[in-house]
């Protein structure tokens, strides 16, 4: 079981916007702003796409965004493209692994 | 441009030990704060921290695996090293070698299956 929470699917036209959120707890997600996601795409090594919740590396296009509430982080892909069809994981910092970091179990984005 | 490239037997027999190098180019190995990691992904599963070591030699594990794993580094190589003794079925998956800095993994290398098989 991962210790971070996404949901298993989502999907949106293009053009359209899709949020992703990733929850988890105040030991993780809520205690830090270490959060970031990655975009696997089939046979392929994950992407970093965000870090430390909002920033993104160079070369990732700004139609991905990230931000956090609370115990909950979330991925916002704007004008979807055919190409972002993807899985996407999230990873915080948290305090409760000595490995410092935990991944969320991954969601499948599905362009229409 | 740091790249890492992973390498060693796509097979290995049940209850032998898998070894897997990753080589490092663009950088020095020991320059610099990182955390050079491990991380596996099973076939349409998601992904799981194998364990990581410090520029320093320090070393972190996966409490599930920690028994079976090790971890080292071979800085006039500029390479780091997987060995995961006792290897089963459940092992198999694409393992990947990592970069990682205080906060997140920015680099990756392009993954490499191994089965666990007779």
């Amino acid at each position: 079981q991962s210790a971070l929470t996404q949901p298993a699917s989502v999907s949106g036209s293009p053009g359209q916007s899709i949020t992703i959120s990733c929850t988890g707890t105040s030991s993780d997600v809520g205690g830090y702003n270490y959060v970031s996601w990655y975009q696997q795409h089939p046979g392929k090594a994950p992407k970093l796409m965000i870090y430390d919740v909002s920033n993104r590396p160079s070369g990732v296009s700004n139609r991905f965004s990230g931000s956090k509430s609370g115990n909950t982080a979330s991925l916002t892909i704007s004008g979807l493209q055919a190409e972002d069809e993807a899985d996407y994981y999230c990873s915080s910092y948290t305090s409760s692994s000595t490995l410092d970091w935990v991944f969320g179990g991954g969601t499948k984005l599905t362009v229409l | 441009q740091v790249q890492l490239q992973e390498s060693g037997p796509g097979l290995v027999k049940p209850s032998q030990t898998l070894s897997l190098t990753c080589t490092v180019s663009g950088g020095s190995i020991s320059s610099g704060s990182y955390y050079w990691s491990w991380i596996r992904q099973p076939a349409g599963k998601g992904l799981e921290w194998i364990g990581r070591i410090y520029t320093s030699g320090s070393t972190n594990y996966n409490p599930s695996l920690k028994s079976r794993v090790t971890i080292s580094v071979d800085t006039s190589k500029n390479q780091f090293s997987l060995k995961l003794s006792s290897v089963t079925a459940a092992d198999t998956a694409v393992y990947y070698c990592a970069r990682a800095g205080r906060t997140t993994v920015d680099y990756w290398g392009q993954g490499t299956l191994v089965t666990v098989s007779s």
